[in-house]
């Protein structure tokens, strides 16, 4: 079955750039069908999408946070990986990655373990 | 962009019925999803659709739509369903823009 796991530092300095990866296991990026996730959740706090990706590498962003959000993807490696810059503490959260389906129902119907990612000097 | 809205907390006693709502302008185009979140996990998708479960959810578990509200329903409550309960649906201003509900703290006694 497919398994996604979220990779990167659980601490990032206040205006440097937040970089996390997401590895896809039991399943390929490339055979479409889904878009492929991120969001967070803010500590005791609800959910938060931030935008996804395609394998074709479109990708959509919530507006909130589009000015200093990249997504990308890498097919070969079957990862794909976001980038937030210019954080703040407000930034702190668990991040998730997750599966899109594409139908019209749009679940996110599988999800990383997460990752608590901090932002402090 | 769009809110949902739900109840912050509910309780059910084991093996009762309890009911989630979710309300949202955006509920009115389309069709919620509901998550469970249980402390230090990420959520887990048990409704989708008009009234779609993942394989492994228990059939105690369902979903229904009217106008601007979204419910989730659990019927036959166990200990293991106390969790957090988030619903989720498209924002009614663009079709690649997604928003949660606050979630509802659901207490089995």
């Amino acid at each position: 079955q497919v398994q996604l796991q979220e990779s990167g530092p659980g601490l990032v300095k206040p205006s440097q750039t937040l970089s996390l990866t997401c590895t896809v296991s039991g399943g390929s990026i490339s055979s479409g069908g889904y878009y492929w996730s991120w969001i967070r959740q803010h500590p005791g706090k609800g959910l938060e999408w931030i935008g996804y990706i395609y394998y074709s590498g479109s990708t959509y962003y919530n507006p909130s946070l589009k000015s200093r959000v990249t997504i990308s993807v890498d097919t070969s490696k079957n990862q794909f990986s976001l980038k937030l810059s210019s954080v703040t503490a407000a930034d702190t959260a668990v991040y998730y990655c997750a599966r899109a389906t594409l139908d019209s129902s749009r679940a996110f119907d599988i999800w990383g373990q997460g990752t608590m990612v901090t932002v402090s000097s | 962009s769009s809110e949902l809205t739900q109840d912050p907390a509910v309780s059910v006693a084991l093996g009762q019925t309890v009911r989630i709502t979710c309300q949202g302008d955006s509920l009115r185009s389309y069709y919620a999803s509901w998550y469970q979140q249980k402390p230090g996990q990420a959520p887990v998708l048990v409704i989708y659709g008009k009234n779609n479960r993942p394989s492994g959810i228990p059939d105690r578990f369902s979903g229904s739509s009217s106008g601007n509200t979204a419910s989730l329903t659990i019927t036959g409550a166990q200990a293991e369903d106390e969790a957090d309960y988030y619903c989720n649906s498209r924002d009614s201003s663009g079709n690649h823009l997604y928003v949660f509900g606050t979630g509802t703290k659901v207490t089995v006694l």
